[in-house]
């Protein structure tokens, strides 16, 4: 168990719809990070924040947003869902904000039907 | 911009037998390396990872890897692998004065047969 939580595990959702996936970060963690990972494009990293605060950006299309909360939780946000949006999406999580090891949760499956 | 060749889309290997991941790198600039591994229907889990000093570092499981600068490789190697090692490995760089981030190769699937 690395000690980050995301919720839900499995998401079945329609074209079009939005989603949200939830993560816990480890304790005392102050860095989140989301990652994308599908057959095709294997494991592609998304978006970083840091206490709070953006601090990089990957390949994260327009209709996908997150944010940090002050509690340190994270929320991926995806909007007007295509087939294509179908992955495993991970968080991972770390102490510091330059990354020496992230701590990967166990992602949440989302289907788009 | 960083990226990582996984030589080996897919290893089967004999219970007991070592093996021998390979991972080549592509950079400008001084790196992190990691190895994590995936067993199925599961999150990552760092298995080593380089970041200075020594170039042969030790990780979980028996598993070690190698840096090496010249040839810009860090492949992970096991001298006797186990049933239990059947899973998705993936190399992983990072840069460790720019975006926070972690650039995958496309993993190696590792199948170990009895």
């Amino acid at each position: 168990d690395s000690g980050v939580t995301q919720t839900p595990k499995h998401l079945i959702t329609a074209t079009g719809q939005r989603v949200t996936l939830r993560c816990s970060p480890r304790s005392g963690d102050l860095s989140v990070y989301w990652y994308q990972q599908s057959l095709d494009q294997g494991l592609q990293f998304l978006i970083h924040y840091y206490n709070g605060e953006e601090r990089a950006k990957g390949n994260i299309l327009e209709r996908f947003s997150a944010q940090q909360f002050p509690d340190l939780h994270s929320e991926l946000n995806l909007s007007s869902l295509e087939l294509g949006d179908s992955a495993l999406y991970f968080c991972a999580s770390s102490p510091v904000p330059r990354g020496t090891e992230a701590f990967f949760g166990q992602g949440t499956r989302l289907t788009v039907v | 911009a960083q990226s990582v060749t996984q030589l080996d889309s897919q290893v089967p290997v004999f219970e007991e037998a070592p093996v021998e991941l390979r991972c080549n790198y592509s950079s400008s600039v001084s790196v992190y390396l990691f190895w994590y591994v995936q067993y199925p229907n599961q999150g990552l889990q760092l298995l080593l990872k380089y970041l200075s000093g020594s170039t042969l570092v030790k990780g979980i499981n028996g598993f070690e890897a190698e840096f090496n600068k010249s040839q810009t490789s860090f492949h992970l190697r096991k001298p006797s692998v186990h049933i239990s090692d059947t899973a998705e490995y993936f190399c992983a760089v990072s840069d460790p004065q720019g975006a926070q981030k972690l650039v995958f190769g496309q993993g190696t699937r590792l199948t170990i047969n009895p």
